[in-house]
This record gives C-alpha cells, sequence and structure tokens, in this order.
C-alpha cells in the first residue's frame, strides 16, 4: 500500500524567507504525487501535481516541488514567503486501482507566516 | 463558475438524530467522492463513486452511506450518528482521462460535531 508521511506538522517562518515543507511517499510503483493547500475555512485547492514529465514541477503563487525518486521525496518550497501563504498544506499520492485514482493524504502541515 | 457546492457548512447535532449531507457539483465529473479530514490524520476516504448507481467503500466507511442518482449530486447520510463522526467532511469530484493523474476538485468542507 502506498503511503505519504510530512515531516512537521507546523511550521513557522518569517515574511520574506525560504519555505520548505517535506513529503516522503512510499510506493511500489511510479508514484503520482500532488500538493493541495486549504487555506482557513475553505477547501482544498490543488497546488501542483507530479505526472513524470518532468522532476522539477512549478506550481501556482510561486510554489514548486521536486521529485527526488532515490530519496523518495516531494518537498515543496517557496523562495520567499508572503503572509497569504499561511495555510495547511497536503501531500498526497494517487493511488489508481479499478479504473479510479484515489488520493492518499499526508497529515497535513500547517504553516504560518510571521511578519 | 465551476465548483462542488456542499450543505450545510456548518451542522451540530445529537447521537442517533439522522442527518444527510448534500454535496453537488456543476462539472459533469463522473467521478464523486467523500473524505473525513481529522487532525493528525489529514483526509481519509469514506466512499467514492464512479458514475450514477455505482458507489464503492473507501477506507473509513463504517456509519455511513450514499447514494448516486443523479451525476451532478453525491449525498453522504448519517443513519445514527455517533461522537466520534464528529469531523470536517470534504466532497470531491473529478473527471476520468488521465488515470492516476486525475486533478480531483474539493468542496468547501461540512464541519459537523455530533454530541
Amino acid at each position: 500500500a502506498q503511503s505519504v508521511t510530512q515531516l512537521g506538522s507546523h511550521v513557522s517562518v518569517s515574511e520574506g524567507a525560504l519555505v520548505l515543507l517535506r513529503c516522503n511517499y512510499s510506493s511500489s510503483v511510479p508514484p503520482y504525487l500532488f500538493w493541495y493547500v486549504q487555506y482557513p475555512n475553505q477547501g482544498l485547492q490543488l497546488l501542483l501535481k507530479y505526472t513524470s514529465a518532468a522532476t522539477l514541477v512549478k506550481g501556482i503563487n510561486g510554489f514548486e516541488a521536486e521529485f527526488k525518486k532515490s530519496e523518495t521525496s516531494f518537498h515543496l518550497t517557496k523562495p520567499s514567503a508572503h503572509m497569504s501563504d499561511a495555510a495547511e498544506y497536503f501531500c498526497a499520492v494517487s493511488e489508481f486501482s479499478g479504473g479510479y485514482n484515489k488520493l492518499i493524504f499526508g497529515a497535513g502541515t500547517r504553516l504560518a507566516v510571521h511578519p | 463558475e465551476a465548483q462542488v457546492t456542499q450543505n450545510p457548512r456548518y451542522l451540530i447535532t445529537v447521537t442517533g438524530k439522522k442527518l444527510t449531507v448534500t454535496c453537488s457539483q456543476n462539472m459533469n465529473h463522473e467521478y464523486m467522492s467523500w473524505y473525513r479530514q481529522d487532525p493528525g490524520l489529514g483526509l481519509r476516504q469514506i466512499y467514492y463513486s464512479m458514475n450514477v448507481e455505482v458507489t464503492d467503500k473507501g477506507d473509513v466507511p463504517e456509519g455511513y452511506k450514499v447514494s448516486r442518482k443523479e451525476k451532478r449530486n453525491f449525498p453522504l447520510i448519517l443513519e445514527s450518528p455517533s461522537p466520534n463522526q464528529t469531523s470536517l467532511y470534504f466532497c470531491a469530484s473529478s473527471s476520468p482521462g488521465q488515470g492516476a493523474t486525475d486533478t480531483q476538485y474539493f468542496g468547501p468542507g461540512t464541519r459537523l460535531t455530533v454530541l
């Protein structure tokens, strides 16, 4: 079975600092990986996804993630944090079975950005 | 506007009182699913549906029912709610086409409290 581990349930950064949110996956087949963001009182919104086309994936709002097979990682980064980035971030791996794409989520990382 | 809607957004109820959370999407998606989100556990799939009249259990189906009589609607039914079903619930929809890289679109969430 596939699984996702997000290191750090809470991350706090200063505005303008680098954002690094960690995600490691476990999969017996080539994985398809996603990052979703959840702003307060809202649903999940797709930030980016890895589909094997390129190891460095660029998403919305200046975020990007790099797929590293040797490290089984898919960490999310942003060079300069903005106050509006404060949210909860979920890493997920896709499990395609019986014609249906099921998402397996990590526990989430809450990002706080302070002035 | 393409969206997934859920009602109600907030609900407080008592043990044993049947309730229904509605979900509707206007994107003509075939696939729909329900997740619950609990602190430290991320999102876990409750049920999913690949088309009208086709539903199947996810990872945590106990205590829930679903139906899919129309393509756009996928209600979640709790016949006899219990306090351990207090959670944040999300409905999601997607369209098959890319297989494991299909993007799921999430509703705004329903926060349920069972006393």
